[in-house]
């Protein structure tokens, strides 16, 4: 599988929007890039996922470089229950391996 | 609610107990996983049944012994645990199909071993 590589931490202002960077350069044709997110000490929730287009729906959304070696997630007004571990996941044949994430805190 | 139920929550056991953690999902899914997700470490994937078939196996210690009975339940039985066995113990589920799917996971379990 792809690896992916991610900034450890972010913050972001409540009421602005949350850009999450995530590269995976080695990424193959047909690998998905999946987006993750964890609130300390539950499970890991769905947030989206894409192959090439641009993806968005009611949580957020995913911007894919042409190149798709890199990709962005975009929580468009971030709250304080935003707060969480964000996981960039490149999948391929349905085996999900998790890095460690960016860190985000949404400031009041 | 993900429609993936784990019990029990919180687990402290002794270094010679046997205990087990329990996984149950409501979504009609045909894959279950575990995952092991250690203090500022990513999640490890430890297990991966399809169709209740065990399908991958990470080089996990013979302390840890996974079972699927059916498509809906998937236990994981510990003995003789090490107190670096410590960690939180997630379990997900999916559809396997040829679409790409998604995982669905359970709250965990928070599991101290002393």
């Amino acid at each position: 599988d792809a690896k992916t590589t991610q900034p450890p931490s972010m913050d972001c202002a409540e009421g602005r929007a949350a850009n999450l960077p995530c590269n995976h350069s080695t990424i193959s044709g047909n690998e998905y890039v999946y987006w993750y997110r964890q609130i300390h000490s539950q499970g890991p929730q769905y947030i989206i996922h894409g192959l090439k287009n641009n993806e968005t729906n009611e949580m957020a959304s995913l911007i894919i470089t042409e190149d798709r070696k890199s990709s962005t997630l975009i929580l468009p007004h971030a709250t304080l229950r935003d707060t969480a571990v964000y996981y960039c996941i490149v999948e391929g044949g349905n085996q999900f391996y998790f890095g460690t994430g960016t860190s985000l805190t949404v400031i009041p | 609610e993900t429609g993936v139920t784990q019990t029990p929550r919180h687990l402290v056991m002794g270094m010679t107990n046997k205990k087990s953690l329990k996984c149950e999902q409501h979504l009609g899914h045909n894959a279950m996983y575990w995952y092991k997700q250690s203090a500022k470490k990513p999640l490890e994937l430890m297990f991966v049944y399809s169709l209740e078939e065990r399908v991958e196996n990470n080089s996990v210690p013979s302390r840890f012994s996974p079972e699927c009975p059916n498509s809906s339940h998937l236990f994981l039985h510990l003995h003789t645990l090490q107190p670096e066995d410590s960690a939180l113990y997630l379990c997900a589920s999916s559809h396997l199909s040829g679409e790409r799917e998604k995982l669905f996971f359970g709250s965990g379990t928070q599991l101290s071993v002393l």
